[in-house]
């Protein structure tokens, strides 16, 4: 079954504190995972699209990276405005219209 | 730019009421559109997906319907809503599918939070 795991569920990091979030997929013929960051209240805000594995995509302090099995958001010296829930989708398998979600990781980063 | 408009923002209604949801969408044709519902604290469930006028697919047997009526309007109904149907809800709008190296990155509206009281 397709499938996307994302952990942890929540982090707390302090201002600066560097840290990663996890998104591990199970899904045929991976075509395409994505990185989305929504904050209360409001949809979620496209981030980035990765391809194939080993591929990397940055954009200010994130870092997208993807394996053959899990995509890590590395985030460095994050800032209070970087909170939100971060959430991940992949588009694979038999579909060509639908993406499975996983359920989010909140970041939480404390000045 | 490509907006996608939802409205209501808000909308508190009573258990048994109809409902009416409306996302239009600018600056793209034909595009493939989705209803999601997220609750508290989870992740998106897919409720509809349509790939062009009149035509919609559905994900989860539920009160819920969906139809296209325009190319950029896309509307979520129920006849009689549940209690179960409190939520926040979704649409969006993905990429042209064409073949095996499609791909399907969706962007969101800013989404409608409906309380069934």
């Amino acid at each position: 079954e397709d499938q996307v795991t994302q952990s942890p569920e929540a982090l707390r990091l302090q201002e600066g504190e560097s840290s990663s979030l996890n998104c591990s997929y199970t899904v045929s013929g991976l075509r395409g995972l994505f990185w989305y960051r929504q904050d209360p209240g409001k949809g979620p805000e496209f981030l980035f699209t990765l391809y194939s594995a080993g591929e990397e995509k940055e954009k200010e302090r994130l870092k997208a990276t993807l394996t053959k099995k899990e995509s890590f958001l590395h985030i460095t010296a994050p800032k209070p405005e970087d909170s939100a829930t971060y959430l991940c989708a992949v588009q694979g398998g038999r579909s060509n219209y639908q993406l499975i979600w996983g359920a989010g990781t909140k970041l939480i980063i404390k000045p | 730019s490509q907006t996608i408009h939802q409205w209501p923002a808000t909308l508190v209604q009573p258990v048994g009421s109809p409902l009416s949801l409306e996302c239009t969408v600018e600056g793209t044709s034909n595009p493939n559109l989705y209803w999601y519902r997220q609750a508290a604290g989870r992740g998106l469930q897919l409720l509809f997906y349509s790939v062009g006028i009149g035509q919609i697919s559905s994900e989860v047997p539920q009160n819920l319907s969906a139809s296209r009526p325009q190319d950029r309007q896309f509307i979520l109904s129920s006849k009689k809503l549940l209690l179960s149907d409190s939520g926040f809800y979704l649409c969006a709008r993905g990429g042209r599918a064409t073949g095996r190296s499609s791909y399907n990155e969706q962007f969101f509206g800013p989404g409608t939070r409906l309380t069934v009281l």
